[in-house]
C-alpha cells in the first residue's frame, strides 16, 4: 500500500525556518517524482514545488522561490521541504505528492495527510 | 503560468442530480488535465487524469470531457459521500496550476 506521511510543522514566528519531511513507503520511491502542494486555510490548492526522481530537476513557485528548498533522500525513502524567512502568507496545510507519469499524461496520484504550518508571532 | 478558472465556485444540489462543473485554461493545455475532490479536514483524491480517464477505484458516475482549454467534470447521479469540493489542476507546465474550486453542497 502506498503510503505518504508528512511530519515537521507547527508553529513558528515571521521570519523563522522550519523542515518538512515526507515519509514514502509501499512503492519505489527513486522511481517517482515528487511535489509539494499547500492550501491556506479556508483557501484553494497552491502548487509549490517539484523535484524529479534523481533530484536532477527542480522547480518551485514564484511566491517561495529563494526561501524554500525541496531536496530528497532516496536511500532514505523521505522527501524534505526546508522552509526559510516564512512569512505569515505561508500558513497553510503542506501536502507531499507522488507524481504518476506512467503514460503520457502527469497526475498526482497520492497525497500525504497533510503538516499544518502556522506563522504567527 | 496558464491560469485554471473553475464554475460555480459553489452549487447546491440534490440526491441523485446531474452534477456538471466546467474548468477553462488560459491557453491550451491539450489535455493535460486532472480532476481531484476534497473532503474536509482530508487529503485530495485524483479523480479523473488527463482530461477523461477515471482513475483505478472511483465510481463510474464520475466522468470527464474536454480538450485544449475548456474541461468539464460530470457526476451522472450524485451521491450523499459526493458532496465535497472538486479541483482541476493542469499538468502542461509548471507551475502546475489549480483551479480554484468549486464546492458542492447539499440542497
Amino acid at each position: 500500500e502506498v503510503q505518504l506521511v508528512e511530519s515537521g510543522g507547527g508553529l513558528v514566528q515571521p521570519g523563522g525556518s522550519l523542515r518538512l519531511s515526507c515519509a514514502a513507503s509501499g512503492f519505489t520511491f527513486s522511481n517517482y517524482n515528487m511535489n509539494w502542494v499547500r492550501q491556506a486555510p479556508g483557501k484553494g490548492l497552491e502548487w509549490v514545488s517539484y523535484i524529479s526522481s534523481s533530484s536532477s530537476t527542480i522547480y518551485y513557485a514564484d511566491s517561495v522561490k529563494g526561501r524554500f528548498t525541496i531536496s530528497r533522500d532516496n536511500a532514505k525513502n523521505s522527501l524534505y521541504l526546508q522552509m526559510n524567512s516564512l512569512r505569515d502568507e505561508d500558513t497553510a496545510v503542506y501536502y507531499c505528492a507522488r507524481e504518476d507519469r506512467s503514460g503520457w499524461y502527469i497526475s498526482f496520484d497520492y497525497w500525504g495527510q497533510g503538516t499544518l504550518v502556522t506563522v504567527s508571532s | 503560468d496558464i491560469q485554471m478558472t473553475q464554475s460555480p465556485s459553489s452549487l447546491s444540489a440534490s440526491v441523485g442530480d446531474r452534477v456538471t462543473i466546467t474548468c477553462r485554461a488560459s491557453q491550451s493545455i491539450s489535455s493535460y488535465l486532472n480532476w481531484y475532490q476534497q473532503k474536509p479536514g482530508k487529503a485530495p483524491n485524483l479523480l479523473i487524469y488527463a482530461a477523461s480517464s477515471l482513475q483505478s477505484g472511483v465510481p463510474s458516475r464520475f466522468s470527464g470531457s474536454g480538450s485544449g482549454t475548456d474541461f468539464t467534470l460530470t457526476i451522472s447521479s450524485l451521491q450523499p459521500e459526493d458532496f465535497a469540493t472538486y479541483y482541476c489542476q493542469q499538468t502542461y507546465s509548471i507551475p502546475r496550476t489549480f483551479g480554484g474550486g468549486t464546492k458542492v453542497e447539499i440542497k
